[in-house]
């Protein structure tokens, strides 16, 4: 069974640009969650989605956004990049909502800001 | 919002049984506890998941006590590989969500 998949693995985008990030659940999981890890702040919730609806959502600003389609794949998109942006982008899929839920994440979407 | 504590690092060899004690005194009724395992540059990978007394599985143990405000992932005879940033974390209290909030973890250091 194939596991959770995000693409690009790298990016390298300039301040001001926007991005789009995509993840492919494990077949049959219908929530996923974004997270953002830096060396400094550690891993941060982003946002989580369930049939399609965004459910939860985490302190980070308007330019962080995401969505997620019928057949569960997620995309996120962040707008004006700053540098304070780079940072390892993970996507974690589950069954179904409930934090008892174990979350299976992909190896993220390294994004670096110049 | 039940918030972690675990050690910063932890030493220890191949072969050896390592125990990670992770507090976390204002756990809700409702909380389950969970640790992920994490390498250089992979997504966190679930070990384990527990709400009381003990858990086992192929690769660890969590041991919990009746209180709950503390708990022990068990790592048995444990080799290179194992080295790794562990985290525990505890439920945000709701039922319906799938947030987990990540503390600084503990990196484990396995020698040889």
């Amino acid at each position: 069974k194939a596991g959770v998949t995000q693409t690009p693995r790298y990016l390298i985008k300039t301040r001001g640009q926007q991005v789009t990030l995509s993840c492919s659940p494990i077949s049959g999981h219908r929530s996923v969650s974004w997270y953002q890890q830096t060396p400094g702040q550690g891993l941060q919730f982003l946002f989580e989605y369930f049939s399609e609806t965004q459910r939860n959502k985490g302190n980070f600003p308007g330019r962080f956004s995401g969505r997620q389609f019928s057949n569960s794949r997620s995309e996120m998109n962040v707008s004006t990049l700053e540098l304070g942006d780079s940072a390892l982008y993970l996507c974690a899929s589950s069954l179904g909502q409930g934090w008892n839920q174990p979350q299976h994440f992909g190896d993220g979407t390294r994004l670096s800001i110049l | 919002l039940a918030k972690t504590t675990q050690p910063i690092s932890m030493d220890s060899y191949e072969g050896q049984e390592v125990n990670i004690t992770c507090s976390h005194n204002n756990i809700a009724t409702n909380d389950y506890i969970t640790w992920y395992q994490q390498f250089p540059s992979q997504g966190p990978r679930f070990i384990i998941q527990g709400y009381k007394t003990k858990v086992t599985n192929e690769v660890a143990s969590l041991f919990i006590p009746a209180d709950r405000k503390s708990s022990t992932l068990s790592l048995p005879r444990v080799s290179l590989s194992d080295t790794a940033v562990y985290y525990c974390l505890v439920g945000v209290g709701s039922s319906n969500t799938g947030k987990l909030i990540f503390g600084q973890g503990t990196t484990l250091q396995v020698k040889p």
